[in-house]
């Protein structure tokens, strides 16, 4: 069974000071991970993926498949990054793909 | 990419009526999925919906509850029956786009309140 984690459901730091949501992930197969974000009055929206090894908005996520880790960083946080975070691991059921989310960390950046 | 509509956005329903939630998407996609999210939960998938085939309910679901339409490539609609106070959660419709590296849209989700 294919289960992600997130073990923090809040995460409050200072503007401009460094973030790391940490995501770790279990599935048998070779994972399809990505980061999603709820920005508030907004919908689920995709913020990066593993596969495409981007930076957006400043956020980074790399897969650690040794310690099945796909954590989201950001050196120094803004207040507009104040949202809720999901990381998903893409996967399959009966009916073909699905995604299996996290908890979701909620990222509060006080001015 | 991927536009969805669902409506309706919010709705305040008495217990053991029943609510039928509206997915419009303005591209033809092959998997329709429903999620809710429960207060302070994380996202839960419901079921998968297939045009021209059953849905594909997760485990905790059942289509009693949760008879879910897939009449073509755009359109879906989920009911929530006999409702009761826990069926309160807010509900959304997601699609994934045709490739392996997947990206998911959502619509903005139905607020469901039952009194």
């Amino acid at each position: 069974a294919q289960r992600v984690t997130q073990p923090e459901k809040l995460l409050s730091v200072f503007k401009g000071a460094p973030v790391e949501l940490k995501c770790n992930y279990s599935y048998s197969g070779s994972p399809e991970l990505f980061w999603y974000v709820q920005y508030s009055r907004q919908r689920l929206q995709l913020l990066l993926r593993h596969i495409s090894r981007e930076s957006i908005k400043g956020f980074t996520a790399d897969l650690n498949k040794g310690e099945t880790s796909f954590h989201l960083k950001k050196p120094f946080a803004q207040e507009e990054d104040s949202a809720m975070y999901y990381c998903a691991l893409g996967g399959y059921n009966n009916a073909g793909n699905m995604l299996t989310f996290g908890g979701g960390t909620r990222l509060m950046v006080k001015p | 990419s991927a536009v969805i509509s669902q409506k309706p956005s919010r709705d305040i329903c008495q217990r053991g009526t029943s609510l039928t939630i509206q997915c419009q998407v303005d591209s033809q996609v092959t998997m329709m999925f429903w999620y809710r999210q429960q207060p302070g939960q994380s996202l839960t998938l419901i079921a998968t919906a297939n045009q021209g085939s059953e849905a594909t309910y997760e485990s905790g679901f059942v289509i009693d509850k949760f008879p879910i339409s897939r009449p073509n490539l755009t359109f879906s609609t989920l009911t929530v029956s006999n409702l009761s106070p826990e069926d309160s959660s807010i509900y959304l419709c997601s699609v994934v786009t045709p490739s392996r590296s997947a990206e998911a849209f959502f619509g903005q989700g139905t607020r469901l309140t039952v009194v």
